[in-house]
């Protein structure tokens, strides 16, 4: 069954510390897409990468890199230097693909709550 | 700006009235999605669909149905609303796989509170 695991409940940093967000996932497509996604307190859930099953290589934008592992089902999320305004609910996520491909139903982890404390 | 937009940010209703949750969104996506979001439990999938007038059941339908008469919008329905059903509600919208961008937009979410 598809599934994701984001074991880490809740998270709390003092500012400027790096943080990794830990997420594992079970899948029985060959073809699948992971995402990482931010919920600030004001609720709305924003984008922040996807990753594709044949793409392993490891991304970095900002303060904010991925590591991908398909050895290990993994797809991690390190925040650098972390700020306050990083405090949110991560989600990690994996999509189904049904219909040929053309759907993307999105399976979620139960999110990690990061507090960032000045 | 792209936008997925929830008609109403906060809602109370009775139990055993009939509650209409609407999403509109304005990318032209073919996908939309209705989660619910519990603490502890993350986001779970209701229902989605992939076209106008198709619809599939997600991994929670009991309790609800939706509607999807026009492409951009997509209506989640409470037949009968119970206490259980007080959550924040998300609805999404989404490219197919095989368009460049596939990622998920979301709308600001209603929480909806049943008494």
């Amino acid at each position: 069954a598809q599934k994701v695991t984001q074991a880490q409940t809740e998270i709390s940093v003092v500012e400027k510390e790096d943080v990794t967000l830990d997420c594992v996932y079970e899948t029985r497509d060959t073809t699948y897409y992971l995402f990482w996604y931010k919920q600030p307190p004001s609720g709305e859930l924003v984008f922040l990468i996807r990753r594709n099953s044949f793409d392993e290589q490891n991304e970095i934008s900002g303060r904010y890199s991925w590591n991908f592992q398909k050895s290990t089902s993994s797809f991690n999320f390190t925040i650098t230097a972390s700020q306050v305004v990083d405090s949110a609910v991560y989600f990690c996520a994996l999509s189904e693909v049904n219909y040929g491909g053309a759907t993307n139903k999105l399976i979620f982890g139960t999110g990690t709550l990061l507090a960032v404390q000045p | 700006d792209v936008k997925v937009t929830q008609s109403s940010r906060y809602l109370v209703k009775r139990t055993g009235e009939k509650v209409f949750l609407e999403c509109v969104q304005d990318m032209d996506h073919e996908n939309m999605f209705w989660y619910r979001q519990d603490p502890g439990l993350g986001l779970r999938l209701i229902y989605f669909s992939y076209d106008v007038k198709m619809k599939e059941k997600g991994d929670i339908p009991e309790g609800y149905s939706v509607s999807r008469e026009k492409k951009e919008r997509f209506s989640l329905i409470l037949e009968s609303a119970s206490t259980n059903q007080t959550s924040m509600y998300l609805c999404a919208s989404s490219s197919p796989l095989d368009r460049v961008n596939t990622e998920a937009f979301f709308g600001q979410g209603t929480r909806l509170t049943v008494v």
